[in-house]
């Protein structure tokens, strides 16, 4: 299947701080890029949508300016938390879609932990 | 409102016996449907993909795809300790972008 890298792996920072992730797709090119959070023993919620080239699409309740979205090429989407506060700590996870004859196929990457302290 | 639904589990199976999971959708004209398996603290991970009705297996998993009654279940055989996991059932509607996950079913496989 396909390779999608998100890094760093885990990530402390201090309240009040930003803080980067990034998502790259490592052997294929993604127009699209999906963002998404999730709670320990919760389900994924997705955040955002992230098209190379435009703004990203917000769901409903996502702050977009505190979850600013980057995907200015078609290997690498970036989620920068601003003003980070110990609520946004969570596991963020990317996913790349990977169109075909019959449909779309998502990839995830690794996933970000980040603890606000 | 395109919906995907699952039962939150836990499902527990002996080791050796067959694990069901299953998965509904609203959205009838729904073209793909995934199952992915996350461990605790991971992110998920494709198991398998069907688009069309009947049986697809690929190992000790079998998806089975029934597009009239709107449902997609995951059969795996020869249960194994290593396969407990939640498992996301995932769709993506007609003419959406995006895939809609179901909520995940834990499965426990007991040694």
């Amino acid at each position: 299947g396909a390779v999608v890298s998100q890094h760093p792996s885990w990530v402390i920072c201090k309240s009040g701080t930003s803080v980067k992730i990034e998502c790259r797709s490592l052997d294929f090119q993604a127009t699209t890029m999906f963002w998404y959070r999730q709670f320990p023993k919760q389900s994924l919620m997705l955040m955002a949508t992230s098209n190379e080239g435009s703004k990203a699409t917000y769901e409903q309740g996502v702050e977009k300016d505190k979850f600013l979205i980057n995907h200015a090429s078609l290997t690498l989407s970036t989620l920068t938390v601003t003003s980070a506060h110990p609520e946004d700590s969570s596991f963020y996870i990317c996913s790349a879609r990977v169109g075909g004859s019959s449909g779309n196929t998502i990839y995830f990457g690794e996933g970000s932990w980040l603890t606000v302290v | 409102q395109k919906e995907v639904e699952q039962n939150s589990g836990p499902l527990s199976v002996p080791e050796g016996a067959i694990a069901s999971l299953n998965c509904t959708y609203s959205d009838r004209g729904s073209q793909s449907f995934f199952w992915y398996r996350q461990y605790s603290g991971k992110s998920p991970e494709l198991i398998m993909f069907i688009y069309s009705n009947g049986d697809k297996e690929d190992g000790r998993f079998t998806a089975q795809l029934n597009k009239a009654s709107q449902y997609v279940s995951l059969l795996i055989r020869d249960s194994q300790p290593s396969d407990s996991a939640t498992y996301l059932c995932a769709v993506n509607p007609a003419s959406y972008d995006k895939v809609i996950f179901g909520p995940g079913t834990s499965l426990s496989v007991i040694p």
